[in-house]
């Protein structure tokens, strides 16, 4: 099965910079999502990292280390917009390759 | 491209009656899967369905059940509801299964069970 970790509550300042990670514990790994998803609505898709490294996507980047069981999803130049809950999410590598999220992390973002 | 419809958007039941959720998934996709959130639990995973089949099943009592018909659409099942099934249900659609294939998510039903 899967354990993913991540911190409940995160708050930072507008134009400043936030690292959310995530830690996971699997018994099999082929990937992991990171979603946005604002109050009120659905999660959307922000990346997806299945090998070692950084992937940048504009303002946002996401790490893995497989050896670690652990990734970060990194926002720069924070915008007021970008006030949501962070959600991680490992796919698994069993047959059937099940997706488990993780409880998600709210980012408040102040002036 | 129209995205992922949920019906209804709103419910509200009794405990002990069934309801029934609808997911229609973006044109093209095959797999749907369904979760049911809640403040603290987050995202918990229902099932999956791929091409009419349930490819994976969560750790939910057999109350919940679902359903995938030949043009994709699913449904979701709720028997002898209970008070905790008070939740958001979401439904994801995506074109394949497994490997690098991003969901993409409905607006969601919120069921209230009272």
């Amino acid at each position: 099965g899967q354990n993913i970790d991540q911190p409940t509550e995160m708050t930072a300042t507008e134009g400043a910079i936030v690292q959310i990670n995530c830690t996971y514990q699997t018994s099999g790994f082929n990937g992991l999502f990171w979603y946005q998803q604002h109050a009120g609505e659905a999660p959307t898709f922000l990346s997806y990292n299945v090998l070692d490294g950084l992937e940048e996507k504009g303002r946002f980047s996401s790490f893995l280390s497989r050896s670690k069981g652990y990734s970060y999803l990194l926002l720069k130049e924070l915008q007021m917009k970008d006030s949501a809950s962070y959600l991680c999410a490992v796919r698994d590598s069993g047959g059937y390759q099940k997706v488990t999220f993780g409880i998600g992390t709210k980012l408040q973002v102040i002036p | 491209k129209a995205g992922v419809t949920q019906t209804p958007r709103y419910l509200i039941k009794t405990r002990g009656q069934q309801v029934t959720l609808s997911c229609s998934p973006i044109s093209g996709h095959r797999s749907v899967s369904w979760y049911q959130q809640t403040p603290g639990q987050g995202l918990q995973f229902l099932f999956e369905y791929f091409s009419e089949t349930q490819r994976n099943k969560g750790n939910f009592p057999g109350r919940f059940s679902g359903r995938q018909f030949s043009n994709s659409r699913s449904e979701m099942n709720v028997s002898t509801l209970e008070l905790g099934d008070s939740a958001l249900y979401l439904c994801a659609s995506s074109s394949g299964a497994g490997g690098s294939y991003e969901q993409y998510f409905g607006p969601g039903t919120r069921l209230t069970v009272t």
